[in-house]
């Protein structure tokens, strides 16, 4: 069975700091798909990113950047130079290929503090 | 392009009346996901459809819970009788689904946030 673990509930932190989101996932299946989404203080759901089991390259898109290692099944997403309007809750989330569910962790809420 | 569209933002309803939430999904979109968000439970998937046909209702709580997609353009979720823990936002959310499973994003609507008294 699917399962992902964010293990910080909430973090904190001052403005223009470095922060990283952890994942942790679990699946038997050796294709599958690997996604992030944000939750920002109005409430809609973004798509930031998806990868690939077979595409293990960091990937950096501006501040943000994400850190996938098959060795320890983890998908970390790090903000670099935090600003506040990054304060939102961040979702992990796992589908396996041939299932069509997308399992989310329970989110890690970010505060960047002024 | 609209994203998907979901109706009511709100709804405020007494316990034991029956509540129908609804949702439109991206056109050419064929798969479509109702998420229900709570703070103890996080995004609990309830049940998904792909071409109109629903796959996998194990997330349904209970029999009080029924979904249908009628056509690819609609949606509903309904709840008869409601009950005080049902408060919560529902999400839907649609995406493209490829052979060999999802692998698009989620496109999610605004929620509909639902209060039972």
């Amino acid at each position: 069975a699917q399962k992902v673990t964010q293990a910080q509930t909430e973090i904190s932190v001052v403005e223009k700091e470095d922060v990283t989101l952890d994942c942790v996932y679990e699946t038997r299946d050796t294709t599958y798909y690997l996604f992030w989404y944000k939750q920002p203080p109005s409430g809609e759901l973004v798509f930031l990113i998806r990868r690939n089991s077979f595409d293990e390259q960091n990937e950096i898109s501006g501040r943000y950047s994400w850190n996938f290692q098959k060795s320890t099944s983890s998908f970390n997403f790090t903000i670099t130079a935090s600003q506040v309007v990054d304060s939102a809750v961040y979702f992990c989330a796992l589908s396996e290929a041939g299932d069509d569910k997308i399992i989310f962790g329970k989110g890690t809420r970010l505060h960047i503090l002024p | 392009d609209a994203g998907v569209i979901q109706s009511p933002r709100h709804e405020v309803t007494e316990m034991g009346q029956e509540v129908t939430l609804r949702c439109k999904p991206i056109s050419g979109h064929n798969s479509l996901f109702w998420y229900r968000q709570t703070m103890m439970r996080g995004l609990e998937l309830l049940i998904y459809f792909n071409n109109n046909v629903p796959i996998d209702d194990s997330g349904m709580p209970e029999d009080r819970f029924s979904a249908k997609m009628p056509n690819a353009s609609f949606s509903t979720l309904k709840i008869q009788p409601s009950e005080p823990r049902d408060s919560a936002v529902y999400f839907c959310a649609s995406s493209s689904r490829r052979a060999g499973g999802v692998d698009s994003p989620l496109h999610f609507g605004n929620g509909t946030r639902l209060t039972v008294t």
